[in-house]
C-alpha cells in the first residue's frame, strides 16, 4: 500500500474550471515530485520541492498551475484554468533525499476535463 | 528527443515464458529505476539500480553504466506480472526524472 496519499482519487472539471489536487508525502521525506501521466503513458515532470521551497518547475506549471507544500499541510497543484488537453493522471511522488534514490508514488488524481 | 526508449512497446507472453525488457538512454545517467505500474494502480519501484545486478525473486536488473542501457528480465512469468514496466533516470543530480515510455506486458494462462 502506497504510503503517500492523494486526493481526490478522481476529479471532473468543466473546461475554465479550477481543478485541484493534494498530496500527502510519506512521512520523513522532504522532498516532492508532481508529474502528469497521459493516456499514452507518457509521464510529464511538472514540479518539485524540497521542504516548502520550489526547485524546478516547468514553463506551463509557472504560468498555468498553483503548486506548494507548506508545512503540516498537504501539497496542493491546482490547475488555474483547466483546459481538456489538462485530462490525465496527476502522479505526487515524494523521495527521502535529494538525489531521488527511492521515489515512492501515490495513487494518482485521475483529472477528465469535459 | 526522447532521453529514455523502451523496448518493446508491448509484450505478451504465455504463463511460465521469460520477458527481456529493455531501456536504453540517450545521455550520461546518474541513476535509474525500474517501475512496475499496474492497471489503475500506483508504481511500484522495482528495482534502484544505478549499475551493475541486482536480483529480486523472479526479476533481475543489469544496468550498464557506459553503454548507457539497462534490462529487467522475468523468468518464469505469472498472470499477476501483467502491466506496465516503465524505466526512469535521472540526470547528473538535476532533480528531474526522466520516464521511458513503457513496456505492456500481458501474461497468458
Amino acid at each position: 500500500n502506497s504510503k503517500v496519499i492523494q486526493t481526490p482519487r478522481y476529479l471532473v472539471k468543466g473546461q475554465g474550471q479550477k481543478a485541484k489536487m493534494r498530496c500527502i508525502p510519506e512521512k520523513g521525506h522532504p522532498v516532492v515530485f508532481w508529474y502528469q501521466q497521459n493516456k499514452n503513458n507518457e509521464f510529464k515532470f511538472l514540479i518539485n520541492f524540497q521542504n516548502q521551497e520550489v526547485l524546478q518547475q516547468i514553463d506551463m506549471t509557472e504560468k498555468r498551475f498553483s503548486a506548494e507544500c507548506p508545512s503540516n499541510s498537504p501539497c496542493s497543484l491546482e490547475i488555474q484554468s483547466s483546459e481538456a488537453g489538462d485530462s490525465a493522471l496527476y502522479l505526487c511522488a515524494s523521495s527521502p533525499t535529494l538525489s531521488n534514490e527511492r521515489l515512492f508514488f501515490g495513487h494518482g488524481t485521475k483529472l477528465s476535463v469535459l | 528527443g526522447q532521453q529514455v526508449q523502451q523496448s518493446p512497446t508491448s509484450l505478451v507472453l504465455q504463463e511460465g515464458e521469460n520477458a527481456e525488457l529493455q531501456c536504453n538512454f540517450s545521455t550520461s545517467l546518474n541513476s535509474m529505476q525500474w517501475f512496475y505500474q499496474r492497471p489503475g494502480g500506483s508504481l511500484i519501484s522495482v528495482f534502484y539500480n544505478p549499475s551493475g545486478t541486482k536480483q529480486s525473486g523472479r526479476l533481475t536488473s543489469t544496468t550498464v553504466i557506459k553503454e548507457r542501457r539497462s534490462s529487467l528480465h522475468i523468468s518464469s512469468s505469472q498472470i499477476t506480472d501483467s502491466g506496465t514496466y516503465l524505466c526512469a533516470m535521472e540526470r547528473n543530480s538535476n532533480n528531474r526524472i526522466f520516464f521511458g515510455d513503457g513496456t505492456q506486458l500481458v501474461v497468458k494462462p
